[in-house]
Formats: C-alpha cells, structure tokens, sequence
C-alpha cells in the first residue's frame, strides 16, 4: 500500500544536540513538505520540497535543515539552534504543489527536549 | 491578519444533532479548499475538498462562499465517532494554509 512513513514515533533530545526526523513516501508524489504542530497554533510550515535537489524555506525554517537527494525522501534536522522545539512534526506529500488537491500525511514524530 | 481562521470551539454537541463549522480566508485569489479531519494524537486525513457549488458525502455537507470568504461543513445526525478536530484549509497560488483546527464532541 503506498503510503507516507515517518519515523521515529517518539523522538526524546538532549539540550544541544541535532536529531533527524525520517519521512519517506511510494506515493510517487513530487512535492513533500514539513510542518509542526503546537498547541492551539495549528500546523505551520517548515520546508517544502517541490523536486528532488530543491527546497525551499516555509515560515518557520530558522534551526531547521532538509534535503531531497532521493524523491521518496525528506529527512528533517532539528538543530541545536532551535530554541524551543518540543512539539509534534509532521510530513506530508502531493502530487503537485500547485494543483491543491490536498495532502496526504504521515503519523507524526513527537519530538520532546529532556 | 491570519490568512485562515476558524474558530476553535470547543463545541460539545448530542448524539444525532447537527453542527456547522466555519473558516473564513483573507486571500480572495485562492483557489482550493479542504476540510480534514485529526483525532487526537494523530495526523490530520483529508474529509472532503470543497468545491464552487458545494459538495456532500454521507452525512458531511461543504460549502464555500467566494463573496463572503468562507467555507462551511455541516454535519448532520452526529456520531460518536465524529468526536475530532476539524481543520479547514486554503489553496492560495503554492501555499497551503491551515486553521487552528475546530474541536467538536458528540456527547452520548
């Protein structure tokens, strides 16, 4: 079944140290986003992704870094220099950025600073 | 000014009533428009794009008004299991734009 796959589930960071979040999608989808989810202030967008070797900045990018070498895939880093990042990611996937036929979504990495 | 709004409820309703949600937008340019549906803890899965005449499916019934800039969905014979959080969201050129999301429980 094609799909979106995100991982890990549950994601615990010490103060100062950089962790990946994995996305991986078959959808065969071309666009691929990143967005977390505080609460009460709804998803808001990190990266974007519309080809393979391109992304851009979403509104809240600053201690964040992706990349797209792979279509299927977007990992995600959390840096050390986002200050507050405690929160829930999601990743999701169209078929084409422009064409708003909606997203689909993987089930989120809850991220928690310890 | 937000570019999608939604009032975030909570709205706590019987089992079989009706209940209508709204979300306005700010950019009259924008072209599509989505309600999901995320349970608690979970991702967010598409309900039902809305289209210019309105659409329905079951007992969900969306609407847009392009004059006024807002979308609408109405659930009729609520269930239990329509307890969520509903989100509206707006196509506006690249963009995709998320309400907070609208909180509903369907009370036994």
């Amino acid at each position: 079944d094609g799909g979106i796959t995100q991982s890990p589930k549950y994601l615990f960071r010490k103060e100062g140290q950089n962790v990946t979040l994995s996305c991986e999608q078959n959808l065969n989808h071309d666009a691929m986003y990143w967005y977390r989810q505080d609460p009460g202030q709804g998803l808001r967008l990190i990266y974007y992704s519309q080809i393979v070797n391109d992304f851009q900045k979403g509104d809240i990018a600053e201690g964040y870094s992706v990349s797209r070498e792979k279509k299927e895939s977007f990992p995600l880093t959390v840096t050390s220099a986002q200050k507050n990042p405690t929160a829930f990611y999601l990743c999701a996937s169209s078929i084409d950025r422009s064409r708003g036929r909606g997203y689909t979504f993987g089930s989120g990495t809850r991220l928690t600073v310890v | 000014r937000k570019e999608v709004e939604q009032d975030p409820g909570p709205f706590n309703v019987p089992e079989g009533a009706t209940v209508a949600f709204n979300c306005t937008y700010s950019n009259s340019a924008s072209q599509s428009f989505f309600w999901y549906r995320q349970d608690c803890r979970k991702e967010p899965k598409l309900l039902m794009s809305v289209y210019s005449s309105g659409n329905e499916d079951g007992r969900f019934t969306a609407q847009l008004n392009r004059a006024s800039q807002y979308i609408s969905l109405l659930i009729r014979d609520s269930k239990l299991s329509d307890s969520a959080t509903y989100l509206c969201v707006v196509n506006s050129g690249n963009q995709f734009y998320f309400g907070t999301g609208t909180s509903l429980t369907v009370i036994p």
